[in-house]
């Protein structure tokens, strides 16, 4: 079955720098890849995705970028401030026909210091 | 912070005791989820559902069942047969079947052994 790797498990910058999180993913069939951040003891949320029909995505200051033959992903975070310190997840999923499953890495715990 | 509701909030369980946990949804969603959440681990699928009547073991389904008799709800219910149950317990929905589609959490639900 699919399985998801996340790396680094934490991750401390300045606030300002970037952040880069990245995951791997084994099963090739694989086409889809959400990204959701959880806030400390808050529920997580879906904050950007990508289809494996596109290579990146940008929304603001996050972005993602899928590389479908070496199948790995990774979520971008620049000029990060404060409020984007949480937990981030990946995951990835094959969709059937009949319904399908969503994976997730094992996360990753970013903290930005003022 | 509506739309799906888990509950109780904590709750504790005595060696040898089934417990139910309680996922209730009304953004009228087919699909519904339970991820179990260990520190260091991510979020490992339970079970999921994609319709009514019909549900899917996830990759650690042993030592729990589930129902899902009607659209809205979908319980979770840890046996005795779990033998590390103490985790944060993670419900989700999505609008329809098939796993591309953007999660929609609960609050969650931590489990404690007494």
């Amino acid at each position: 079955g699919e399985n998801v790797e996340q790396h680094p498990s934490t991750l401390s910058v300045q606030e300002g720098d970037s952040a880069v999180i990245k995951c791997t993913y084994s099963d090739s069939a694989s086409n889809y890849f959400p990204w959701y951040k959880q806030e400390l003891g808050k529920r997580p949320q879906l904050i950007i995705d990508i289809r494996s029909n596109v290579g990146e995505k940008k929304d603001q200051r996050i972005a993602v970028t899928l590389n479908k033959t070496a199948k790995h992903f990774s979520l971008h975070i620049t000029e990060t401030q404060p409020e984007d310190s949480a937990v981030y997840f990946c995951a990835a999923s094959i969709n059937y026909n009949q319904g399908g499953k969503l994976i997730f890495g094992q996360g990753t715990e970013l903290s930005v210091k003022p | 912070d509506g739309g799906i509701t888990q509950s109780p909030k904590y709750l504790f369980r005595k060696e040898g005791q089934n417990v139910t946990l309680s996922c209730e949804q009304n953004l009228n969603h087919d699909a519904m989820y339970w991820y179990r959440q260990d520190p260091g681990q991510g979020l490992r699928l339970i079970y999921y559902s994609q319709i009514v009547n019909d549900f899917q073991k996830g990759d650690i389904a042993e030592g729990y069942s589930v129902s899902r008799e009607k659209k809205e709800s979908f319980p979770l219910t840890v046996t005795s047969a779990q033998k590390n149950p103490t985790a944060f317990y993670l419900c989700a929905s999505s609008m329809r079947r098939g796993a591309n589609e953007k999660l929609f959490f609960g609050s969650g639900t931590q489990l404690s052994v007494l």
